[in-house]
Protein backbone atom coordinates (compact mmCIF):
# COMPACT_ATOMS: atom_id res chain seq x y z
CA UNK A 1 0.00 0.00 0.00
CA UNK A 2 1.90 3.42 -1.41
CA UNK A 3 -0.59 5.48 1.37
CA UNK A 4 -2.07 7.19 -2.38
CA UNK A 5 -6.03 7.06 -2.77
CA UNK A 6 -7.72 7.13 -5.15
CA UNK A 7 -11.70 7.21 -5.84
CA UNK A 8 -13.64 5.94 -7.54
CA UNK A 9 -12.21 2.57 -8.24
CA UNK A 10 -14.18 2.30 -11.41
CA UNK A 11 -15.98 3.94 -12.94
CA UNK A 12 -18.55 3.46 -15.92
CA UNK A 13 -20.51 6.59 -18.07
CA UNK A 14 -21.58 7.11 -21.85
CA UNK A 15 -19.61 9.42 -24.49
CA UNK A 16 -20.24 13.69 -23.61
CA UNK A 17 -20.55 13.38 -19.91
CA UNK A 18 -18.39 14.30 -17.22
CA UNK A 19 -16.42 12.68 -14.69
CA UNK A 20 -14.43 13.49 -11.87
CA UNK A 21 -11.82 11.42 -10.48
CA UNK A 22 -10.15 12.11 -6.94
CA UNK A 23 -7.06 11.78 -5.24
CA UNK A 24 -5.86 12.11 -1.67
CA UNK A 25 -1.66 12.14 -1.56
CA UNK A 26 0.49 10.16 0.90
CA UNK A 27 0.46 11.95 4.26
CA UNK A 28 3.52 14.97 3.68
CA UNK A 29 3.44 14.89 0.50
CA UNK A 30 2.98 18.44 -1.55
CA UNK A 31 3.05 17.55 -5.14
CA UNK A 32 0.28 15.61 -6.78
CA UNK A 33 0.70 14.01 -10.74
CA UNK A 34 -1.79 12.21 -12.81
CA UNK A 35 -1.31 9.88 -15.59
CA UNK A 36 -3.13 7.93 -18.10
CA UNK A 37 -3.06 4.29 -19.12
CA UNK A 38 -4.03 2.65 -22.05
CA UNK A 39 -3.03 -0.58 -24.02
CA UNK A 40 -1.49 0.62 -26.50
CA UNK A 41 -0.05 4.77 -25.48
CA UNK A 42 1.32 3.02 -22.04
CA UNK A 43 1.51 5.17 -19.13
CA UNK A 44 1.62 9.24 -20.01
CA UNK A 45 1.76 11.92 -18.27
CA UNK A 46 -1.25 14.78 -17.93
CA UNK A 47 -0.41 17.35 -14.85
CA UNK A 48 1.23 18.22 -12.18
CA UNK A 49 0.36 20.09 -8.73
CA UNK A 50 2.47 21.31 -6.08
CA UNK A 51 1.19 23.21 -2.55
CA UNK A 52 -2.08 24.29 -4.65
CA UNK A 53 -0.66 25.21 -8.00
CA UNK A 54 0.16 23.86 -11.00
CA UNK A 55 3.28 23.16 -11.96
CA UNK A 56 3.93 20.98 -15.38
CA UNK A 57 1.45 19.91 -18.14
CA UNK A 58 2.09 16.97 -20.43
CA UNK A 59 -0.72 15.79 -23.32
CA UNK A 60 -3.80 16.91 -21.58
CA UNK A 61 -6.48 17.58 -23.56
CA UNK A 62 -8.40 20.77 -23.12
CA UNK A 63 -11.50 19.12 -22.43
CA UNK A 64 -9.59 17.86 -19.10
CA UNK A 65 -8.35 20.04 -16.12
CA UNK A 66 -7.44 19.73 -12.92
CA UNK A 67 -7.16 21.06 -9.34
CA UNK A 68 -5.40 20.70 -6.25
CA UNK A 69 -6.99 22.01 -2.86
CA UNK A 70 -6.24 23.40 0.35
CA UNK A 71 -5.99 20.12 2.19
CA UNK A 72 -3.69 19.07 -0.72
CA UNK A 73 -6.49 16.57 -2.44
CA UNK A 74 -6.70 16.76 -5.88
CA UNK A 75 -9.35 15.99 -8.41
CA UNK A 76 -9.45 15.43 -12.08
CA UNK A 77 -12.25 16.62 -14.12
CA UNK A 78 -13.10 14.87 -17.63
CA UNK A 79 -15.55 16.28 -20.07
CA UNK A 80 -17.04 15.67 -23.06
CA UNK A 81 -16.37 12.00 -22.67
CA UNK A 82 -15.28 9.79 -25.94
CA UNK A 83 -14.68 5.98 -26.15
CA UNK A 84 -11.31 6.71 -26.67
CA UNK A 85 -10.63 8.03 -23.11
CA UNK A 86 -11.44 4.97 -21.48
CA UNK A 87 -8.33 4.21 -19.61
CA UNK A 88 -6.42 3.63 -16.29
CA UNK A 89 -6.01 6.99 -14.32
CA UNK A 90 -3.61 7.11 -12.06
CA UNK A 91 -2.70 9.61 -9.02
CA UNK A 92 0.87 10.00 -7.16
CA UNK A 93 2.32 12.12 -5.38
CA UNK A 94 5.20 13.21 -4.17
CA UNK A 95 7.27 14.95 -0.73
CA UNK A 96 8.22 18.10 -2.62
CA UNK A 97 7.50 17.67 -6.55
CA UNK A 98 11.19 18.44 -7.29
CA UNK A 99 13.56 16.41 -9.85
CA UNK A 100 14.45 12.89 -8.56
CA UNK A 101 11.76 12.95 -6.04
CA UNK A 102 10.45 9.55 -6.13
CA UNK A 103 7.07 9.30 -7.09
CA UNK A 104 4.60 6.66 -5.51
CA UNK A 105 1.43 5.81 -7.16
CA UNK A 106 -2.22 5.00 -6.35
CA UNK A 107 -4.19 2.04 -6.99
CA UNK A 108 -6.13 4.09 -9.99
CA UNK A 109 -9.66 4.19 -10.98
CA UNK A 110 -10.60 2.29 -14.29
CA UNK A 111 -12.84 4.90 -16.36
CA UNK A 112 -15.14 3.14 -19.06
CA UNK A 113 -16.75 5.17 -21.61
CA UNK A 114 -19.60 3.31 -23.56
CA UNK B 1 12.82 13.16 -28.67
CA UNK B 2 13.00 11.92 -25.44
CA UNK B 3 12.05 8.15 -24.79
CA UNK B 4 12.39 5.22 -23.14
CA UNK B 5 12.34 1.38 -24.87
CA UNK B 6 11.80 -1.76 -22.94
CA UNK B 7 12.88 -4.83 -24.38
CA UNK B 8 11.63 -7.66 -24.40
CA UNK B 9 7.91 -6.70 -24.48
CA UNK B 10 7.47 -10.66 -23.21
CA UNK B 11 9.50 -12.84 -20.76
CA UNK B 12 8.89 -16.25 -19.95
CA UNK B 13 10.95 -17.91 -17.63
CA UNK B 14 10.68 -20.75 -15.44
CA UNK B 15 11.30 -21.04 -11.69
CA UNK B 16 15.17 -20.52 -10.67
CA UNK B 17 16.14 -19.24 -14.00
CA UNK B 18 17.62 -15.82 -14.21
CA UNK B 19 17.48 -12.90 -16.43
CA UNK B 20 17.81 -9.49 -17.58
CA UNK B 21 15.57 -7.11 -18.74
CA UNK B 22 16.62 -4.15 -20.55
CA UNK B 23 15.66 -0.48 -20.66
CA UNK B 24 17.21 2.14 -23.01
CA UNK B 25 16.63 5.52 -23.08
CA UNK B 26 17.37 8.67 -24.72
CA UNK B 27 16.98 11.72 -22.77
CA UNK B 28 18.40 14.92 -22.18
CA UNK B 29 20.04 15.67 -18.88
CA UNK B 30 19.38 12.85 -17.26
CA UNK B 31 18.59 13.45 -13.47
CA UNK B 32 17.10 10.06 -12.38
CA UNK B 33 15.90 6.50 -13.97
CA UNK B 34 13.14 4.37 -11.95
CA UNK B 35 11.76 0.86 -12.22
CA UNK B 36 8.35 -0.10 -11.07
CA UNK B 37 6.42 -3.08 -10.91
CA UNK B 38 2.98 -3.34 -11.97
CA UNK B 39 0.53 -5.89 -11.08
CA UNK B 40 -2.84 -6.21 -13.65
CA UNK B 41 -5.32 -3.85 -12.78
CA UNK B 42 -3.09 -2.09 -9.95
CA UNK B 43 -0.49 1.21 -9.79
CA UNK B 44 2.70 0.54 -10.36
CA UNK B 45 4.75 -0.18 -6.74
CA UNK B 46 8.02 1.68 -6.81
CA UNK B 47 11.26 -0.75 -6.65
CA UNK B 48 14.58 1.67 -7.17
CA UNK B 49 16.07 5.05 -8.59
CA UNK B 50 19.43 5.41 -10.10
CA UNK B 51 20.93 8.65 -10.31
CA UNK B 52 24.52 8.09 -12.52
CA UNK B 53 26.40 5.55 -15.02
CA UNK B 54 27.93 2.75 -12.51
CA UNK B 55 25.04 2.86 -10.01
CA UNK B 56 23.81 -0.02 -8.64
CA UNK B 57 21.19 -1.06 -6.45
CA UNK B 58 19.43 -4.82 -5.29
CA UNK B 59 16.65 -5.81 -3.47
CA UNK B 60 15.89 -9.27 -2.79
CA UNK B 61 15.82 -11.25 -5.93
CA UNK B 62 16.08 -7.94 -7.57
CA UNK B 63 19.19 -6.03 -8.78
CA UNK B 64 19.39 -2.63 -11.39
CA UNK B 65 22.62 -1.11 -12.73
CA UNK B 66 22.52 1.84 -14.97
CA UNK B 67 24.98 2.97 -18.11
CA UNK B 68 24.97 6.49 -19.86
CA UNK B 69 22.63 4.75 -22.48
CA UNK B 70 20.78 1.81 -20.68
CA UNK B 71 19.50 0.51 -17.65
CA UNK B 72 19.17 -3.76 -16.76
CA UNK B 73 16.93 -5.48 -14.07
CA UNK B 74 18.74 -8.16 -13.53
CA UNK B 75 16.48 -10.84 -11.60
CA UNK B 76 18.32 -13.91 -9.66
CA UNK B 77 16.64 -17.31 -9.48
CA UNK B 78 12.83 -15.86 -9.58
CA UNK B 79 9.77 -17.01 -8.45
CA UNK B 80 6.23 -17.64 -9.77
CA UNK B 81 5.57 -13.70 -7.41
CA UNK B 82 7.91 -12.17 -9.37
CA UNK B 83 5.16 -12.39 -12.20
CA UNK B 84 4.39 -8.77 -13.01
CA UNK B 85 5.11 -5.79 -15.32
CA UNK B 86 7.91 -4.06 -15.36
CA UNK B 87 8.13 -0.40 -15.91
CA UNK B 88 11.14 1.69 -16.63
CA UNK B 89 10.87 5.36 -16.43
CA UNK B 90 13.35 8.34 -16.52
CA UNK B 91 13.35 11.96 -15.46
CA UNK B 92 15.73 14.41 -17.08
CA UNK B 93 15.69 18.36 -18.25
CA UNK B 94 12.27 17.87 -19.51
CA UNK B 95 9.88 20.95 -20.10
CA UNK B 96 7.34 19.06 -18.39
CA UNK B 97 8.50 20.01 -14.75
CA UNK B 98 9.74 16.49 -12.89
CA UNK B 99 7.16 14.28 -15.39
CA UNK B 100 8.41 10.72 -15.70
CA UNK B 101 8.58 9.50 -19.06
CA UNK B 102 7.87 5.88 -19.47
CA UNK B 103 8.88 2.48 -21.04
CA UNK B 104 6.10 0.36 -22.20
CA UNK B 105 7.40 -1.99 -19.96
CA UNK B 106 8.28 -6.15 -20.49
CA UNK B 107 5.56 -8.39 -19.21
CA UNK B 108 7.76 -11.23 -17.08
CA UNK B 109 5.89 -14.57 -16.54
CA UNK B 110 7.56 -17.20 -13.96
CA UNK B 111 6.13 -20.40 -13.78
CA UNK B 112 6.57 -23.28 -11.29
Amino acid sequence: DSGVTQTPKHLITATGQRVTLRCSPRSGDLSVYWYQQSLDQGLQFLIQYYNGEERAKGNILERFSAQQFPDLHSELNLSSLELGDSALYFCASSVRGFLTDTQYFGPGTRLTVL
Amino acid sequence: EDQVTQSPEALRLQEGESSSLNCSYTVSGLRGLFWYRQDPGKGPEFLFTLYSAGEEKEKERLKATLTKKESFLHITAPKPEDSATYLCAVQGDFQAGTALIFGKGTTLSVSS
